[in-house]
């Protein structure tokens, strides 16, 4: 079946400006998580919904970041007033809940802040 | 807080050769613990689990066993091909169901033949 998408998979922006970075998880999962990976480095947490609600946001950066998950599908990572230090591969996972720990990766977006 | 330390890279290995790739964490409580692995222009995508103590997770030859004394994880294959060259990635899952993963920051192996 269909894996995690994940789009754009690249986005370059300039400094100061808005975007929006879309996650479609694998259908059923109710679970789904952002991660960024900056380069070099290994993803770290941003946020976990459950079904339509954030269930943790602790890993978001500050208050530029913001996610939705309207009807508990896909979800959109929005980056206001984007910095040079915001660029990084954005991940999306997704997981079914209560049956198993494992997490399904997406192929991220790389987004480059110019 | 919670976090991960793996060994650095980038590691070089001859076909057929043994692997170890170290990986220590720091937890509260009994954290799950991952294998991760990206492959060129590939996802991360789970190569093995273990959720307790003492626990061997293994999958495509590789193994690893959970280690609460010496708080390790270590991955190991005994014979590794051209098709394992990847980004390795050491992870611990906290709360519940593991939702949150801290990660290391990656082994990068490559295998020449």
């Amino acid at each position: 079946g269909a894996g995690v998408s994940q789009t754009p998979s690249n986005k370059v922006t300039e400094k100061g400006k808005y975007v929006e970075l879309r996650c479609d998880p694998i259908s059923g999962h109710t679970a789904l998580y952002w991660y960024r990976q900056s380069l070099g480095q290994g993803p770290e947490f941003l946020i976990y919904f459950q079904g339509t609600g954030a269930a943790d946001d602790s890993g978001l950066p500050n208050d530029r970041f913001f996610a939705v998950r309207p009807e508990g599908s896909v979800s959109t990572l929005k980056i206001q007033r984007t910095e040079r230090g915001d660029s990084a591969v954005y991940l999306c996972a997704s997981k079914i809940s209560g049956v198993s720990e494992t997490q399904y990766f997406g192929p991220g977006t790389r987004l480059l802040v110019l | 807080g919670n976090s991960v330390t793996q060994m650095e890279g980038p590691v070089t290995l001859s076909e057929e050769a043994f692997l170890t790739i170290n990986c220590t964490y720091t937890a509260t409580g009994y954290p799950s613990l991952f294998w991760y692995v990206q492959y060129p222009g590939e996802g991360l995508q789970l190569l093995l689990k273990a959720t307790k103590a003492d626990d061997k997770g293994s999958n495509k030859g590789f193994e690893a066993t959970y280690r609460k004394e010496t708080t390790s994880f270590h991955l190991e294959k005994g014979s590794v091909q051209v098709s394992d060259s990847a980004v390795y990635f050491c992870a611990l899952g906290s709360g519940a169901g593991s939702y949150q993963l801290t990660f290391g920051k990656g082994t990068k192996l490559s295998v020449i033949p």
